[in-house]
């Protein structure tokens, strides 16, 4: 069973800043997801990744297969991106996402 | 597309009573995934169709818990006889292919009194 850890687990920061929520796993996988949960409950995918780099707007997520991590960088943070950050990972040909516990980023103005 | 759609959005029902929650994915979505969401356990997946075909289903916790698909728009849930500790946000998701992004309906909140 892959065990998935985020770090911190509660992020507090200022309207401009540059936010980094860390993922790990423990056993080896075929794609990683980054997804965005707003405090209405509603859930969003925002990357799905396997190896390299991804940007979207001022959101850029990374992975390294080899040490088992990933990051999800928010460039210039603002209020609106105050949400709970979750971290999912598959492994193998079945496609059960095993999640982290969440990250809950607040950004104030 | 309307995207994901899940009913009832909230469900409030006696201990014992049996709970159907109603999934319609996205048109053209092969696979289909159930998750249910609480603060002490966070989300995680109950059981996943593909093509109509529950294909993984070892997280459903026990027999009161049971799915069915039986077309390309549109599943179930239903846990029968409901308990107290089944309150959660239950959410369907649905995805072209089954490793990429999924999309995320808005969640049906039970709470078993």
């Amino acid at each position: 069973k892959n065990e998935v850890e985020q770090s911190p687990q509660n992020l507090t920061a200022q309207e401009g800043e540059f936010i980094t929520i860390n993922c790990s796993y423990s056993v080896g996988i075929s794609a990683l997801h980054w997804l965005q949960q707003h405090p209405g409950g509603g859930i969003v995918s925002l990357f799905m990744l396997s190896s390299g780099k991804k940007k979207h707007g001022r959101l850029i997520a990374t992975i390294n297969i080899q040490e088992k991590h990933s990051s999800l960088h928010i460039t210039a943070s603002h209020p609106r991106d105050s949400a709970v950050y979750i971290c999912a990972v598959i492994g193998g040909s079945n496609y059960k996402l095993t999640f982290g516990k969440g990250t809950l980023l607040t950004v104030n103005p | 597309d309307a995207g994901v759609i899940q009913s009832p959005r909230h469900e409030v029902t006696e201990m014992g009573q049996e709970v159907t929650l109603r999934c319609k994915p996205i048109s053209g979505h092969d696979y289909l995934f159930w998750y249910r969401q609480t603060m002490m356990r966070g989300l995680e997946l109950l059981i996943y169709f593909n093509n109509n075909v529950p294909i993984d289903d070892s997280g459903m916790p026990e027999d009161r818990f049971s799915a069915k698909m039986p077309n390309a728009s549109f599943s179930t849930l239903k846990i029968q006889p409901s308990e107290p500790r089944d309150s959660a946000v239950y959410f369907c998701a649905s995805s072209f292919v089954g490793g990429n992004e999924q999309y995320f309906g808005p969640g049906t909140r039970l709470t078993v009194t």
